[in-house]
């Protein structure tokens, strides 16, 4: 069975500094992919980046990228220039074709 | 934008009880899916529906759930008989292709058992 691990339930973050959120997975496939979603207070659930575990570069979106580490099978969300908006949980998830497994999640707060 | 809708957003019902959770999925998305997230936990995966069939279900999609595409728009989840361990946010999502497409959640309703 796949499984995802977020080892850190929570993480604070300066205004303007970096923070990287841990993500690792367990799986025997070969053909998957990797997300970062962020729930805000609303519940919404937020598509951040996405990272398919056959391409080597690593994923970037404005201040947010990942290091995907697939032998590892670690896949880490870096936020730049963190912002008050930025606060909220953020779940790390795997899938293969149509089961989308995520980790437990991890609240990060941003200090002013 | 285009956007999931999930109708309601708040469903209180007692335990035994026959519950409806309703979604209207992007209009051109051939994918959907259940979630549920108990209060602060994870997201768990409950089914994914495409061609008018179940594709995918998780241990949790017992014999109490059962889903439905009764007409072009809507997208169903329905639990026979409620239980208490029941009381969760229940998101629906939909994708317009498997694999690395992005899926698209609704707000959720939150279902409260009592």
């Amino acid at each position: 069975a796949q499984t995802v691990t977020q080892s850190q339930p929570e993480m604070s973050v300066q205004e303007a500094e970096t923070v990287t959120l841990s993500c690792t997975y367990d799986t025997s496939e070969s053909d998957y992919y990797l997300f970062w979603y962020k729930q805000p207070p609303s519940r919404q659930m937020i598509l951040v980046i996405r990272q398919e575990a056959y391409k080597q570069q690593n994923a970037t979106e404005n201040r947010f990228s990942v290091n995907f580490q697939k032998a590892a099978k670690s896949f880490s969300l870096k936020i730049s220039d963190s912002q008050l908006g930025d606060a909220a949980m953020y779940f790390c998830a795997y899938r293969t074709h149509n089961d989308m497994r995520f980790g437990a999640g991890t609240r990060l707060t941003v200090k002013p | 934008e285009p956007e999931v809708t999930q109708t309601p957003s708040h469903q209180v019902t007692q335990m035994g009880q026959e519950v409806i959770l309703r979604c209207v999925p992007i209009s051109n998305h051939l994918y959907f899916y259940w979630y549920r997230q108990i209060l602060g936990q994870k997201v768990e995966f409950l089914v994914s529906f495409y061609n008018n069939e179940i594709s995918e279900k998780s241990e949790i999609f017992d014999d109490q759930f059962s889903v439905e595409r009764p007409d072009g728009s809507n997208f169903t989840l329905k639990i026979r008989s409620t239980k208490l361990e029941d009381s969760a946010m229940y998101f629906c999502a939909s994708s317009e292709q498997q694999g690395p497409y992005e899926q698209y959640f609704g707000p959720g309703t939150r279902l409260t058992v009592t």
